[in-house]
Order: C-alpha cells, then sequence, then structure tokens
C-alpha cells in the first residue's frame, strides 16, 4: 500500500509570491491534515479536511488555505508568502476519526 | 485538549529499555494518550495510543497510570535506530483528527 505522498519536495519561492502544495493520501483514507514546522515553533496544526470539508482550523493568518478534493487528495496554498513562512509542512491522512494519522515527507518550503 | 509535558532530552544505552514519561493531569476522562517519533527531517510515526488500559504493540508499550494523571513509553531494547524526537499527545474528544504537538522528548541512543 503506498504511503502519503506529498509534491513538490523542495521548493524555493520569493518573497510576496504564492505557493500550492500537493498531498495523496494513503488510498481509502479521507481525513488529510497539514502541518507546518519551523526550529522555533515546532509542529503546528494548520488545518483538517475531511470528505472535502475542512473540519479543524489552527490559528494561522487567511493567507494560508486548502481544499480537499472528492478523491482526497489535498492542496494547500500559501499567498503573499513571506520569509516567516519558509519551513517543513507535512500532511498526514487517517482512515476515521481516532485512528493512527500517517505522515508524508514533508515538503521544504524556503522564502528568499 | 490536555496540556503535556516532557523532558525536553533523555540519553539511553543501546540494547537497554528507554522509558520516556509523559505528564498530562488535565487529561479528560474520554481523551485518548498518543505516541508519535520523528526522525530527523522526516514525517512523524505512530507507535502507540490508549485510554486507560496498558497497551503493546511490536514497536513498544505504553504505561497509563490508574489515574491517568500520566503515562511512560516504553522501548523495551533500544537500539540506535531510535534516536529521535518523541511527542506524547492527548487526542481530545471533538478533535477530529487534528494533533496538538508540544516539545517532545529528544531520546539519545547511544552505543
Amino acid at each position: 500500500k503506498a504511503g502519503v505522498t506529498q509534491t513538490p519536495r523542495y521548493l524555493i519561492k520569493t518573497r510576496g509570491q504564492q505557493v500550492t502544495l500537493s498531498c495523496s493520501p494513503i488510498s481509502g483514507h479521507r481525513s488529510v491534515s497539514w502541518y507546518q514546522q519551523t526550529p522555533g515553533q515546532g509542529l503546528q496544526f494548520l488545518f483538517e479536511y475531511f470528505s472535502e470539508t475542512q473540519r479543524n482550523k489552527g490559528n494561522f493568518p487567511g493567507r494560508f488555505s486548502g481544499r480537499q478534493f472528492s478523491n482526497s487528495r489535498s492542496e494547500m496554498n500559501v499567498s503573499t508568502l513571506e520569509l516567516g513562512d519558509s519551513a517543513l509542512y507535512l500532511c498526514a491522512s487517517s482512515s476515521s476519526d481516532y485512528t493512527e494519522a500517517f505522515f508524508g515527507q514533508g515538503t521544504r518550503l524556503t522564502v528568499v | 485538549d490536555a496540556k503535556t509535558t516532557q523532558p525536553p532530552s533523555m540519553d539511553c544505552a543501546e540494547g537497554r529499555a528507554a522509558n520516556l514519561p509523559c505528564n498530562h493531569s488535565t487529561i479528560s476522562g474520554n481523551e485518548y494518550v498518543y505516541w508519535y517519533r520523528q526522525i530527523h527531517s522526516q514525517g512523524p510515526q505512530y507507535i502507540i495510543h490508549g485510554l486507560k488500559n496498558n497497551e503493546t504493540n511490536e514497536m513498544a508499550s505504553l504505561i497509563i497510570t490508574e489515574d491517568r494523571k500520566s503515562s511512560t513509553l516504553i522501548l523495551p531494547h533500544a537500539t540506535l535506530r531510535d534516536t529521535a524526537v518523541y511527542y506524547c499527545i492527548v487526542r481530545g474528544y471533538n478533535a477530529g483528527n487534528m494533533l496538538t504537538f508540544g516539545g517532545g522528548t529528544r531520546l539519545m541512543v547511544k552505543p
């Protein structure tokens, strides 16, 4: 069974640009969550999607958004990039509530 | 979600048991304790979870105190590949699949 796939693995963007990251969950998993990891703030929850609906949202500005498609694949978008958005962005999928989450390898975003 | 407290770092000799403590004194009756670990620059990996009974799987054992205010993750025979940051997470009943990570414990397994 294929794991959680995140693309791209590495990305370099310029301040002010926008970026879209993609996450393909494990087949059959309906829940996809996104996290941001930085050295200063650690692992922080961004949002969760379940059956195409955003179910939970972390404390991030509106520049961070996401969506989930009918095949459970998810994308997150960051607009008007800032230097502080440089981070490892992780996606996790779960088959249902209160089961274990499986994480992808992440997308490392560098904003210059 | 209940807040968790973990020591920032621990050392363990290879082949010995690693016992990682976690305090969650404000846990509610329907909240589960989850453990994940993150090996450098990889995505976190699920280890084990439990409600109030002790749990064991092929990776580890989870011991939860009777009052549920603390727990211990036990890696019975630590190897160098177990060097990682270990996160103890209390998962709220209405939190869906949202995980709230704290600082974790950086476990260093030494030869």
